[in-house]
Order: structure tokens, then C-alpha cells, then sequence
């Protein structure tokens, strides 16, 4: 089974700052998806950025960008320029491409507080 | 608002009971996912169904059962309700049942066990 580790419980920058939230994963295959959400405090799940494994190309949407190291099996995600809206709860996520069975398989997550 | 939606936002209710969660899907969406936010287990998968089948099964209960109607929307029926249970129940939609298909997530029924 694949599993998610998200070893940052809590992270506390200061607004306009560039944040480093990790992520590892652990699978067996070689065609899967990767995934960000966020979970402000509204409780709503919100899709920030995914990756394909197969791309090397880092996937970036705006202020979030990704550092996809396939073989170390890591899935960082990147916020620059940091803004208040940016507090949330961050959840990594794996999505088996061969087989999706499983749906998403969710890291623990990173609250992310961003000060003013 | 991501056009999934979730009825109720919340329900409280007693040890032992059955409750009935219900998800509308996206206008076009097929596929209709179940997941439950818990402190103790965080994000899990229950279940998945595509144009009324089951299609994926994750960490369901026997308890737990849930089923897709032909106008799509979707029903997640818990039985026997336990204090562990009490949690966020997400209904997520998308268009396909293949991977990497952005899912889309409803704002979730809190339920509450006594």
C-alpha cells in the first residue's frame, strides 16, 4: 500500500516570505499522480497543484511551484511571496495511475500560519 | 464554491443510530468519491462510484455502505453509529473515474456520535 508522509505538523512564516512545506511518498509503481489540496479554515478542499510522475518538468500554478525528486520518492511543495489567505491546512496526496483502487491516499498534513 | 454539494452540515446524533449523508456531484461529473477527515485517522478514503457502480473501495466499515442513483447524486448510509465515527464526511465529484481527474470537494457533513 502506498503511504504519505508529511513530517511538518506546523509551519509559521512571516507574510511576503517564501515557504517549504515536505512531502514523501512510498510505492512500488511508476505511473502515479501527486497532488497538493488545501483545507482553509472553511473545512473546503482545495486542489493547488498536481504532478504527474511521468513529467520531469516541475509543475507550477502562480505562487505555487513543486520540487518533484522522483527517485528520493519527495514532493515539496513551494509558496512564494506568502499572503495571510495562504493560512491552511496543506495535504499531500498520491493517486495510483495503474491501478486507482484506492483513490487518493492522503498525508497527515502541515498547518501552514502565515503572520502578518 | 466547487458546485458539489453536501446535505446536512451538520448532524448529531446517539450511539447506535443510522444516518443517511448525501452528495450532489458537479453539473456533467460521473464519478462521486466518499472520504472521512478524523483526528485520529486524518483523510481516508471510503469509496468510490462511476455512473452508478461501485468502482473503488477503500477503509469502508461494514457498517458503512453507500450507493449512486441515476441522477447521479450519491448517498453514504452509516449504521450502528460508534463515538468513533464522529468526523468530516467529504463527498468529492469528478468528470471521469480515471486517475489524475481533478476531484472536486464538497464543504463536507460534520457528524457528531454522543
Amino acid at each position: 500500500a502506498q503511504t504519505v508522509t508529511q513530517s511538518q505538523p506546523e509551519m509559521s512564516v512571516q507574510e511576503a516570505e517564501t515557504v517549504t512545506l515536505s512531502c514523501t511518498y512510498d510505492t512500488s509503481e511508476n505511473n502515479y499522480y501527486l497532488f497538493w489540496y488545501k483545507q482553509p479554515p472553511s473545512r473546503q478542499m482545495i486542489l493547488v497543484i498536481r504532478q504527474e510522475a511521468y513529467k520531469q518538468q516541475n509543475a507550477t500554478e502562480n505562487r505555487f511551484s513543486v520540487n518533484f525528486q522522483k527517485a528520493a520518492k519527495s514532493f515539496s511543495l513551494k509558496i512564494s511571496d506568502s499572503q495571510l489567505g495562504d493560512t491552511a491546512m496543506y495535504f499531500c496526496a498520491f493517486e495510483d495511475g495503474q491501478r486507482p483502487l484506492h483513490g487518493l491516499t492522503f498525508g497527515k498534513g502541515t498547518h501552514l500560519i502565515i503572520q502578518p | 464554491d466547487s458546485g458539489v454539494t453536501q446535505t446536512p452540515k451538520h448532524l448529531i446524533t446517539a450511539t447506535g443510530q443510522r444516518v443517511t449523508l448525501r452528495c450532489s456531484p458537479r453539473s456533467g461529473d460521473l464519478s462521486v468519491y466518499w472520504y472521512q477527515q478524523s483526528l485520529d485517522q486524518g483523510l481516508q478514503f471510503l469509496i468510490q462510484y462511476y455512473n452508478g457502480e461501485e468502482r473503488a473501495k477503500g477503509n469502508i466499515l461494514e457498517r458503512f455502505s453507500a450507493q449512486q442513483f441515476p441522477d447521479l447524486h450519491s448517498e453514504l448510509n452509516l449504521s450502528s453509529l460508534e463515538l468513533g465515527d464522529s468526523a468530516l464526511y467529504f463527498c468529492a465529484s469528478s468528470q471521469t473515474s480515471l486517475p489524475n481527474n481533478e476531484q472536486f470537494f464538497g464543504p463536507g457533513t460534520r457528524l457528531t456520535v454522543l
